[in-house]
């Protein structure tokens, strides 16, 4: 099946700091991706959704200037926490589709802020 | 979009057939139905799609009633290393405008 493969697998950064995750479809065009945030014993829970080329759609409650997500090619899309606390502490998951594809999902990125 | 329900835990023994039922009464036509694995700190796997009937692959079986109206995972022979969450997602099976929605999910233990 379709890869898509997610970098760093983790993370510890400082409180204040930023850090960027990326996400990358290895052979298919990802026309669309997501990004999930899933916190301890809990499900996935969408974050955002973007479309390459465009600005990313964030669901309610998700601070856009806070979690910047940037789609420039097909094959990439980042996510990067700007300003992280501790409470941002979690796992982040993405995941990639293509025009005629299922949703293919990455490893994962456990951040953790200290 | 259609919600999704399943039991929330479920607990087997090495061996045994481990059956996973999933609720949609409002799915719609054009929806299929998709399960997913997840171990601890990874992204989820897919496990299994279908449309009706009943699909088999090397892994599991998916049983779908006329209806579609629930869906049910059965896990032939679980091991130790089967236990995860799984879950259940409804909805198209490619493209569009599709978001991939996750519901709680079902938490397998097998036990030795």
């Amino acid at each position: 099946g379709a890869v898509v493969s997610q970098h760093p697998s983790r993370v510890i950064c400082k409180s204040g700091t930023s850090v960027k995750i990326e996400c990358r479809s290895l052979d298919f065009q990802a026309t669309t991706m997501f990004w999930y945030r899933q916190f301890p014993k809990q499900s996935l829970m969408l974050m955002a959704t973007s479309n390459e080329g465009s600005k990313a759609t964030y669901e309610q409650g998700v601070e856009k200037d806070k979690f910047l997500i940037n789609h420039a090619s097909l094959t990439l899309s980042t996510l990067t926490v700007t300003s992280a606390h501790p409470e941002d502490s979690s796992f982040y998951i993405c995941s990639a589709r293509g025009i005629n594809t299922e949703a293919f999902f990455g490893q994962g990125t456990r951040l953790t802020v200290v | 979009l259609a919600k999704t329900t399943q039991p929330i835990s479920m607990d087997s023994y090495e061996g045994q057939e481990v059956n996973i039922t999933c609720s949609h009464n409002n799915i719609a036509t054009n929806d299929y139905i998709t399960w997913y694995q997840q171990f601890p700190s990874q992204g989820p796997r897919f496990i299994i799609q279908g449309y009706k009937t009943k699909v088999t692959n090397e892994v599991a079986s998916l049983f779908i009633p006329a209806d579609r109206k629930s869906s049910t995972l059965s896990l032939p022979r679980v091991s130790l290393s089967d236990t995860a969450v799984y879950y259940c997602l409804v909805g198209p099976p490619s493209g569009g405008s599709y978001i991939p929605t996750f519901g709680r999910g079902t938490s397998l233990i097998v036990h030795p």
